[in-house]
């Protein structure tokens, strides 16, 4: 039982570079969201899913995209990538209204 | 929306002494209070929660208190050890299923 899965762990892209962030979870969770943690930040959600062909906008999704085409994956896109979006990006899961999130160990971005 | 505020944002403490942060929320609809420990190069892991029908909740060394009238909770740990150090944040959560964290405590016990 691997939880919640990202892939990669470490990148580092050009400004105006495009890549996609991996999530993939094994718990059969309903809800799944997409943070960005800055130092000395609280997590900012960014995008968020309630079930598979649902997507929703947190707080901060300008420059992001999400698709969840299925249950166990929630990819995040990014077109043009800019230096505010150098960040550590966590993906979380939840199983349902009020129940705890079980996050990921990060993809630590960095845009040059 | 909801807006989570946390104090301090840093706090050391002597092996074996209590440890409290503390969290202000401002939506009287958030009704879900979870405290997370954040670990170097992971991810958040849950260590204690609580629901707005509940005052207090303890699990061993952790304890946390929540005031809705005043919309604030506490989180305690007591008896701290050297491998309490981490960052906590708290959050919290309503009707609209989003979580809301605070900017977060970093810890540091002194054996």
């Amino acid at each position: 039982n691997a939880g919640v899965t990202q892939t990669p762990k470490f990148r580092i892209l050009k400004i105006g570079q495009s890549m996609t962030l991996q999530c993939a979870q094994d718990m059969n969770h309903n809800y799944m969201y997409w943070y960005r943690q800055d130092p000395g930040m609280g997590l900012k959600l960014i995008y968020y899913s309630v079930g598979a062909g649902i997507t929703d906008k947190g707080e901060v999704p300008n420059g992001y995209n999400v698709s969840r085409s299925t249950t166990e994956d929630f990819p995040l896109r990014l077109e043009l990538a800019a230096p505010s979006q150098t960040s550590v990006y966590f993906c979380a899961t939840q199983p349902g209204t009020n129940q705890p999130q079980h996050f990921g160990d990060g993809t630590r971005l960095s845009i040059l | 929306g909801e807006n989570v505020e946390q104090h301090p944002s840093t706090l050391s403490v002597q092996e074996g002494d209590s440890a409290v942060i503390k969290c202000t929320y401002s939506d009287s609809a958030s009704n879900y209070f979870p405290w997370y420990k954040q670990e170097l190069g992971k991810g958040p892991q849950l260590i204690i929660d609580i629901r707005s029908n509940v005052g207090e909740k303890k699990d061993q060394r952790i304890a946390v208190t929540l005031n809705k009238t005043a919309k604030h909770f506490s989180l305690h740990i007591t008896e701290t050890q050297p491998e309490d150090s981490a960052v906590y944040f708290c959050a919290a959560s309503g009707a609209g299923n989003q979580f809301y964290f605070g900017t977060g405590t970093s810890l540091t016990v002194i054996p």
